[in-house]
């Protein structure tokens, strides 16, 4: 149960798109349609933002998207504004009823 | 209004024992999956445990497999987790998350555990 490969950081500035990237194996991202994605302001819990790739939980802007493919995951936000400053974690499943989480990311917003 | 609690968290020695619970309402909690996450002081998001509906399925990290156990008393809507023979890498805060699916979804405000001596 590797945690999956995240960039420690992005930036952009507000307006701008931005895509942190989740890279797995065939054993997790790339074997399940089961990714999700979490945004983690300092102090608070996660918030779920994206799941089983690319579908949106009600209440979350449409800026925010995702995708897949092969090993490899992907958020993208689009329109970038300053509350989007936080750290974002994926998540995969991994088989066995087990999940595997990346390292995380944190956005910077320039 | 969907809303998880989680107590039980402290201070305790390494091989001690500790009970989490995490109370919830707002929703059928007999229906969903549930899941136990945790964060070490600065560092990433972590996957623990998780168990299904009926309580009759669960799964564990292998980082915490034969210490800790995840139940649930749907009857009182609440959810545990079990943790024996802690070690100081266990000192996290612990959240615990309502699935959809094999998702944790919706998750409460997390609970500080310490091993120290």
């Amino acid at each position: 149960q590797s945690a999956l490969t995240q960039p420690r950081s992005v930036s952009g500035s507000p307006g701008q798109s931005v895509t942190i990237s989740c890279t797995g194996t065939s054993s997790d991202v790339g074997g399940y349609n089961y990714v999700s994605w979490y945004q983690q302001h300092p102090g608070k819990a996660p918030k779920l933002m994206i799941y089983d790739v690319s579908k949106r939980p009600s209440g979350v802007p449409d800026r925010f998207s995702g995708s897949k493919s092969g090993n490899t995951a992907s958020l993208t936000i689009s329109g970038l504004q300053a509350e989007d400053e936080a750290d974002y974690y994926c998540c995969s499943y991994a088989g066995s009823y087990s999940l595997v989480f990346g390292g995380g990311t944190k956005l910077t917003v320039l | 209004e969907v809303q998880l609690v989680e107590s039980g968290g402290g201070l305790v020695q390494p091989g001690g024992s500790l009970r989490l619970s995490c109370a919830a309402s707002g929703f059928t909690f007999s229906s969903y999956w549930m899941h136990w996450v945790r964060q070490a002081p600065g560092k990433g998001l972590v996957w623990v445990s998780r168990i299904n509906s009926d309580g009759i399925s669960t799964s564990h990290a292998d980082s915490v497999k034969g210490r800790f156990t995840i139940s649930r008393d749907n009857a009182k809507n609440t959810l545990y987790l079990q943790m024996n023979s802690l070690r100081a890498e266990d000192t996290a805060v612990y959240y615990c998350a309502r699935g959809v699916g094999a998702t944790p979804s919706v998750w409460g405000q997390g609970t500080m555990v310490t091993v120290s001596s």
